[in-house]
């Protein structure tokens, strides 16, 4: 049962452009989403985060958006770049660990920006 | 340096032997994380340190599958008689209390 779904595996998008990378996810009870991205042979590195009581956290040109009643949260890029070019992870929590319970994955996103 | 590692970078193992995969967390990081990344998957929660508390083992996949953390900082995840579907890279990640995860760069185990 896969509680956290990236239905997209992969995007391709055009330097300077906007990314919009999607993430749904089923259970409830989660309150806590991240975004990891990932590097070949590089371990996920963590991106940015945010908490339920929100809908929206931005970090430079990174903005994640959350909509409780759908259970989807969104990540945008922009303006992307090549450097950009990674595996995109969406990961959740619940019960109100925040950043310390245990985390569930989706199945990544592979976003290839085009110079 | 001052990142998770993880040791070996590489292992190589016949079906049925059994192998250890070691992780060093940040230190001062009281929780430690063990995820496996299958061909083709997302990463997939195992085992859960925290403190002293006992661990969250809900994601192991069989009995083969243990770990240990000693005196809070260094673990090992131990995989006995290892199957073709142990295939993978098996990923350790620390944190804070209220920190994001660190993320090592992995043990990528292949069982022929």
């Amino acid at each position: 049962d896969q509680q956290v779904k990236q239905n997209s595996p992969s995007l391709s998008v055009q330097e300077g452009r906007i990314s919009i990378l999607n993430c749904d996810y089923t259970n409830s009870m989660f309150d806590y989403f991240l975004w990891y991205k990932k590097y070949p042979a590089e371990g996920p590195t963590f991106l940015i985060s945010i908490s339920s009581i929100k809908d929206k956290n931005e970090d430079g040109r990174f903005t994640v958006f959350l909509n409780k009643s759908a259970k989807h949260l969104s990540l945008h890029i922009v303006p992307s770049q090549p450097g950009d070019s990674a595996v995109y992870f969406c990961a959740a929590s619940g019960r109100g660990g925040g950043a310390t319970n245990k985390l569930i994955f989706g199945t990544g996103t592979l976003l290839a920006v085009q110079p | 340096g001052a990142g998770v590692s993880q040791s070996p970078s590489n292992k190589v193992t016949e079906k049925g032997k059994d192998v250890e995969l070691r992780c060093d967390p940040i230190s001062g990081h009281t929780a430690l994380y063990w995820y496996r990344q299958s061909l083709g998957q997302g990463l997939e929660f195992l085992i859960y340190f925290q403190g002293n508390s006992a661990p969250d083992k809900s994601g192991l996949p069989s009995d083969r599958f243990s770990a240990e953390r000693t005196g809070g900082s260094v673990s090992t995840l131990t995989i006995q008689r290892t199957q073709q579907e142990d295939s993978a890279v098996y990923l350790c990640a620390s944190s804070l209390d209220a920190g994001g995860k660190f993320f090592g760069p992995g043990t990528r185990l292949t069982v022929l």
